[in-house]
């Protein structure tokens, strides 16, 4: 099973910082790993697939890279509405597993 | 618009069973993978199991190999997720998920709460 480890677990920031999530597997994938953005009390919403492609009607201030081991999304000009959990998932082999996630508390 | 719907949950006791339901519009449901993954109170994401377009290729998460059964009607549109022998670590929020194993799973239902306990 592929372990995809994320960092940090929480983060506070100011609204207009620009922040950045990583996300660690423990063998390489790849590109098949994506992004999203789960609310307080909604389901999960893809915002970044295969590292770096934007899902439709993602904010542009959303974006990814990486490949291999180490992926990173990036919020640049955070907005209060970001506040939220994202997680990383990886799909290059079953089971599928997901990052632990990373909480982002707006200041 | 795409529309993902789950119903079926509730309380049940430790050892008992449940049917999910995860019913599907603005798509064609018979050309995609779909998922179960669920969420335990406060934790994070947990994939449960997938069943490909046709019902051929079916997997489970270990932990539910034996317990749970996923079945699709593509003729109703609908997903399905038998469980039987429940545990406490079952409880969950379950959500129905569009996405074939190598791929994102674009979309999800707003999910369906089971909770096991006496």
């Amino acid at each position: 099973e592929i372990v995809l480890t994320q960092s940090p677990d929480f983060q506070s920031v100011t609204p207009k910082e620009k922040v950045t999530i990583t996300c660690r597997a423990s063998q390489s994938i790849g590109s098949n790993l994506h992004w999203y953005q789960q609310k307080r009390d909604q389901s999960p919403k893809l915002l970044i697939k295969f590292a770096s492609q934007s899902f439709s009607g993602v904010p542009s201030r959303f974006s990814g890279s990486g490949s291999g081991t180490d992926f990173t999304l990036t919020i640049n000009r955070l907005e209060a509405e970001d506040a939220a959990t994202y997680y990383c998932h990886q799909s290059s082999s079953l089971p599928v597993t997901f990052g632990q996630g990373t909480k982002l508390e707006i200041k | 618009d795409v529309q993902l719907v789950e119903s079926g949950g509730g309380l049940v006791k430790p050892g008992g069973s449940l049917r999910l339901s995860c019913a599907a519009s603005g798509f064609i449901f018979s050309t995609y993978t779909m998922n179960w993954v669920r969420q335990a109170p406060g934790k994070g994401l947990e994939w449960v199991s997938s069943i490909s377009a046709g019902s051929s290729n079916i997997h489970y998460l270990e932990s539910v190999k034996g317990r749970f059964t996923i079945s699709r009607d593509n003729a109703k549109n609908s997903l399905y997720l038998q469980m039987n022998s429940l545990r406490a670590e079952d409880t969950a929020v379950y959500y129905c998920a569009r996405g074939f194993s190598t791929t994102p799973f674009e979309y999800w239902g707003q999910g369906t709460l089971v909770t096991v306990s006496s």
